[in-house]
């Protein structure tokens, strides 16, 4: 049973434009989330975070999203650039002892076209 | 800084064989992490060491699988008696505490 869902395996894109990554959860425990982006034969890389108690974390071209009573969360890239092209994992984790353990959706192939 | 390193990079081995799997945290950080990435799926939480505690290995999938972390340092992922459905990437990650995770290269295992 997924906990963390990307249901789009790929999104292509053109430079310049907004790139929109989307993400569901369905245990309302969570309440932290995270985005990571990945590229070939490297770990995954940090990108963004945002907690429960807000609904928008910026940071530069990246914007994060969360609608709690949805239980959505989207990753905004604008202007969108060839070098973000990667894969994009969404994370989450949940509060109390276990709040390290994250669990990951199966990612999302971002292609930025020149 | 050094990023947290992970050896090997790719292990091939035969079903029935154990393997070990090496990872270097970056220094300092108190918390270890192990996750798997099997083919068209997400990470796959592991086991967590953090510090002096004992460890969570709530994640691990079988008891062929082992983890150790000697000196809150360097971290060993063992599996023994390996079999096809073992096959995956093994991403090891590295905290201060539990803040932000930080991800090694991983090792590509593959079990024929």
């Amino acid at each position: 049973d997924q906990q963390v869902k990307q249901n789009s395996p790929s999104l292509s894109v053109q430079e310049g434009r907004i790139s929109i990554l989307n993400c569901d959860y369905t245990n309302s425990m969570f309440d932290y989330f995270l985005w990571y982006k990945k590229y070939p034969a490297e770990g995954p890389t940090f990108l963004i975070s945002i907690s429960s108690i807000k609904d928008k974390n910026e940071d530069g071209r990246f914007t994060v999203f969360l609608n709690k009573s949805a239980k959505h969360l989207s990753l905004h890239i604008v202007p969108s650039q060839p070098g973000d092209s990667a894969v994009y994992f969404c994370a989450a984790s949940g509060s109390g002892g276990s709040n390290y353990k994250l669990t990951f959706g199966k990612g999302t192939l971002l292609t930025v076209n020149p | 800084g050094a990023g947290v390193s992970q050896s090997p990079s790719n292990k091939v081995t035969e079903k029935g064989k154990d393997v070990e799997l090496r990872c270097d945290p970056i220094s300092g950080h108190t918390a270890l992490y192990w996750y798997r990435q099997s083919l068209g799926q997400g990470l796959e939480f592991l086991i967590y060491f953090q510090g002096n505690s004992a460890p969570d290995k709530s994640g691990l999938p079988s008891d062929r699988f082992s983890a150790e972390r000697t000196g809150g340092s360097v971290s060993t992922l063992t599996i023994q008696r390996t079999q096809q459905e073992d096959s995956a990437v093994y991403l090891c990650a590295s905290s201060l505490f539990s803040d932000t995770q930080y991800f090694g290269p991983g090792t590509r295992l593959t079990v024929l």
